[in-house]
This record gives C-alpha cells, sequence and structure tokens, in this order.
C-alpha cells in the first residue's frame, strides 16, 4: 500500500515570493508517477506538475518546479513569484506505475497568498 | 469537449434513502474513478474501473457500488445512504494506456445526508 504525506496543513506567502510545499511518501513499487494537484475554491481538480520516479531531472511547468529526492522519498513543490491565483489546496499524489488502479493523496496543504 | 460531467452537483438525503451518482467522460479515456473528498482529508478512492467490463474496489469501497455501464460511464450508487457519506464525490478519468497520464475531475458532488 502506498502512503502520502503532507504535513503542513496550511502555508502563507507574500505575493511575488517563493514558497516550498513538502510532501512525502511511501511505496514499494519500483516505476510510479508523482502529481500535484490544486484543488481552488471552486474545487475543481486541476494538475499542476509530474514527475516520474525514474527520471532524476526534476519537472517544471513555467512558475512550478519540483525537488524531488527519490532516496528519501521526498517530492516537494516550489512555487515562485507567488500569484493571487495560486491560493488553493495542493495535494500531493502518488500512482502505482500504471496508474489504472488509482492515485493515493497526501491530506493537502492550504496555501494562503498575502498581498 | 466537456472533460468528465458529474450528475447532480448537490443532493440532500435522509438516512436509508438510497441514490445514484452518474458520471460521463468524453475524452476516450479507458479507466474511470470515483473518490470522496471529506473535511481535512485528501481524496480517497473508493472505486474503479480500469477497463469497460471491469471493477475494483479502492480503499473506502463499504456502502457503496458502482457500474461501468460504458466506455464513456460509471456510476456510483448508495444503497442505503448514511450520515457517514456525507462528503465531496468527484469523479475522474485517465488514459493508463500511457503511463503516467494524469487524471482528469469532474466538479464534484455535495452530498449531505440527515
Amino acid at each position: 500500500a502506498q502512503t502520502v504525506t503532507q504535513s503542513q496543513p496550511e502555508m502563507s506567502v507574500q505575493e511575488a515570493e517563493t514558497v516550498t510545499l513538502s510532501c512525502t511518501y511511501d511505496t514499494s513499487e519500483s516505476d510510479y508517477y508523482l502529481f500535484w494537484y490544486k484543488q481552488p475554491p471552486s474545487r475543481q481538480m486541476i494538475l499542476v506538475i509530474r514527475q516520474e520516479a525514474y527520471k532524476q531531472q526534476n519537472a517544471t511547468e513555467n512558475r512550478f518546479s519540483v525537488n524531488f529526492q527519490k532516496a528519501a522519498k521526498s517530492f516537494s513543490l516550489k512555487i515562485s513569484d507567488s500569484q493571487l491565483g495560486d491560493a488553493a489546496m495542493y495535494f500531493c499524489a502518488s500512482d502505482s506505475g500504471g496508474g489504472a488502479d488509482g492515485l493515493t493523496f497526501g491530506k493537502g496543504t492550504h496555501l494562503i497568498i498575502q498581498p | 469537449n466537456a472533460g468528465v460531467t458529474q450528475t447532480p452537483k448537490f443532493q440532500v438525503l435522509k438516512t436509508g434513502q438510497s441514490m445514484t451518482l452518474q458520471c460521463a467522460q468524453d475524452m476516450n479515456h479507458n479507466s474511470m474513478y470515483w473518490y470522496r473528498q471529506d473535511p481535512g482529508m485528501g481524496l480517497r478512492l473508493i472505486y474503479y474501473s480500469a477497463s469497460e467490463g471491469t471493477t475494483d474496489k479502492g480503499e473506502v469501497p463499504n456502502g457503496y457500488n458502482v457500474s461501468r455501464l460504458n466506455k464513456r460511464e460509471f456510476s456510483l450508487r448508495l444503497e442505503s445512504a448514511a450520515p457517514s457519506q456525507t462528503s465531496v464525490y468527484f469523479c475522474a478519468s485517465s488514459d493508463t494506456r500511457r503511463e503516467g497520464d494524469e487524471q482528469f475531475f469532474g466538479p464534484g458532488t455535495r452530498l449531505t445526508v440527515l
């Protein structure tokens, strides 16, 4: 069974600053993917970024990047130049490689952007 | 493309009543999922269907049944609703023939059981 842990229930950052959200996971799979999803107040789940465990290079998507430490089973999300629209719940999730049997989610981090 | 659609958006039930949550996707995805989200919790998998004609239990299947009606549709049924099933329910789909493909989520159904 996989587990995903997000130890920061809430984070606050000033607009235009950088913030890092933490995530650790545990899996016995050798091949897997990791995801960060964003859930704004509208409740819609939106993919932010994904990382394949076999790729050593950290994924980046514009202002969003990850720090993937496979040996430590750590997968943190860095948001640069934070914007008001980044305010949301952020969920870390893992799958078992094929993904057909669903994702395992962490409990989420509520990100507040201070203007 | 509408993506993943869910009906209804809101529902209030009394304890013991039954209902079916409907989900449909128009992305030709092979896999579909039902999750529930409770306050302070992430999403937890109820049931999934890896392909048309198959369904499997997830982490929290008790009290639910599912039907993969065809490739597009995947319904979730509560036979005898209980207050513990008060939650927000999300349907999702993905093309798991491509490894690491993202799951696309519907807008959710907020269910209250009194």
